[in-house]
């Protein structure tokens, strides 16, 4: 079946620092992937998403990559704030209607 | 417009009880999932309604769990005689059709069973 594999946190970085944090999926067919943030005390919500292979998706300074040839949707930014501390997940959606989602990492920035 | 909302946002019940918890999905959305977050952990699937069909129980963890939708729309998740283990957010999220969409989540239900 499908499944998405992320990073183990905490991942812990000084405001300003980039910031790395790695996905990879199996999925049969062609899944359209996401990555959700979810703040303290709060739901989940879309960061940011892409449909099909190289597409790259985008949202307040974030980015990620659908890799078809790695398998993977590494998300990155340049420059982290302190309000960027939170917890990723990394999800995708194929044929299954039921999406799956990685255990999240979480992101502690300090000033 | 308005988003997923769920009530009560924290609820905390004696073992043994049960528990009523609600969703309203953003209207216009025919799919509705719930999921179960326990400290630390990632999320749990425990069951997908879309439109009229029967919905997919698959992720239930026991008979105690139920949920149904009515008019397509409210949601609510039953929890009978609760358990201590039955402590975690109750998260519950819909889509505009379920395939490939993005998720709009509610802020979740905080469960605590003492």
């Amino acid at each position: 079946g499908d499944s998405v594999t992320q990073m183990e946190g905490p991942v812990t970085l000084s405001e300003e620092a980039f910031l790395t944090i790695n996905c990879t999926y199996t999925a049969t067919g062609y899944p359209s992937l996401f990555w959700y943030v979810q703040y303290p005390g709060e739901g989940l919500q879309l960061l940011l998403k892409a449909t099909k292979a190289d597409d790259k998706g985008s949202n307040k300074g974030f980015e990620a990559t659908y890799r078809k040839e790695t398998t993977s949707f590494h998300l990155e930014k340049g420059s982290v704030q302190v309000s960027d501390s939170a917890v990723y997940f990394c999800a995708l959606s194929g044929g299954s209607y039921i999406p799956t989602f990685g255990r999240g990492t979480s992101l502690i920035v300090h000033p | 417009g308005a988003g997923v909302s769920q009530s009560p946002s924290n609820k905390v019940t004696e073992k043994g009880k049960d528990v009523e918890l609600r969703c309203d999905p953003i209207s216009g959305h025919t799919a509705l999932y719930w999921y179960r977050q326990s400290l630390g952990q990632g999320l749990e699937f425990l069951i997908y309604f879309q439109g009229n069909s029967a919905p997919d129980k698959s992720g239930l963890p026991s008979d105690r769990f139920s949920a149904e939708r009515t008019g397509g729309s409210v949601s609510t998740l039953t929890i009978q005689r609760t358990q201590q283990e039955d402590s975690a957010v109750y998260l519950c999220a819909s889509s505009l059709n379920g395939n490939q969409e993005t998720q709009y989540f509610g802020p979740g239900t905080r469960l605590l069973v003492l």
